[in-house]
């Protein structure tokens, strides 16, 4: 049981580059959301889904796309990066309402 | 804007005293929820309460809820150096248009246990 598995680790973009950050949870959850981390600030939610085929938006989702084709993964597409998208990235999952989430280790991405 | 604001932005104790820490938030919710998140590393849940609930204990840890003030209280007994981290207090609201819930983030409390 991995829990919820982030790859890659690390990234260094290049402004205007796209790129699709993985999230992957075996634990059937139906919850899944994207935070972003800026140094020194809490996590803002960029996009969540509440289940497979059902996603919206969160506080910061301009730049930020994502599908949820299937209830194990929940990939973040950043279309053209911005250094303002420098951040840690990390996803989430629950089982449902009331649960707590599990989190993964976190993506670092720098945009240069 | 965030939905949760922790208070105090940082507190500094001695090994052994208590911790307490305070969120606050603004709409309407589910439960709210508190994680602990370790320098450079992801977030780890805590505790959780839900809005009928007014005070739930686990180990160490004490959480209120005031939901008529909206706001909710950590207090962590007889603390270690090991709890020096970031605590977050993260609130469940519901979303009507889609049956579900989506989680949003205070800023946290950056707690050091002094040995």
């Amino acid at each position: 049981n991995a829990g919820v598995t982030q790859t890659p680790k690390f990234q260094v973009l290049k402004t205007g580059q796209s790129m699709t950050l993985q999230c992957a949870q075996d634990m059937n959850h139906e919850y899944m959301s994207w935070y972003r981390q800026d140094p020194g600030m809490g996590l803002r939610l960029i996009h969540y889904s509440v289940g497979a085929g059902i996603t919206d938006q969160g506080e910061v989702p301009n730049g930020y796309n994502v599908s949820r084709s299937t209830t194990e993964d929940f990939p973040l597409r950043l279309l053209s990066a911005a250094p303002s998208q420098t951040s840690v990235y990390f996803c989430a999952s629950s089982q449902t309402v009331n649960y707590g989430y599990t989190f993964g280790s976190g993506t670092r991405l720098t945009v240069v | 804007s965030q939905q949760g604001e922790e208070d105090p932005q940082a507190l500094s104790i001695q090994e052994g005293e208590n911790a307490t820490m305070n969120c606050s938030y603004k709409t309407s919710i589910n439960n709210l929820q508190w994680y602990r998140q370790n320098s450079g590393r992801g977030l780890v849940h805590l505790i959780l309460i839900r809005s009928n609930e007014r005070e739930k204990h686990s180990g160490r840890l004490r959480v209120t809820l005031d939901t008529s003030k909206k706001s909710s209280s950590l207090l962590i007994t007889a603390s270690r150096a090991a709890d020096t981290a970031s605590y977050f207090c993260a609130t469940d609201a519901t979303l009507p248009e889609t049956s579900g819930s989506r989680l949003t983030f205070g800023e946290g409390t950056q707690l050091t246990v002094n040995p």
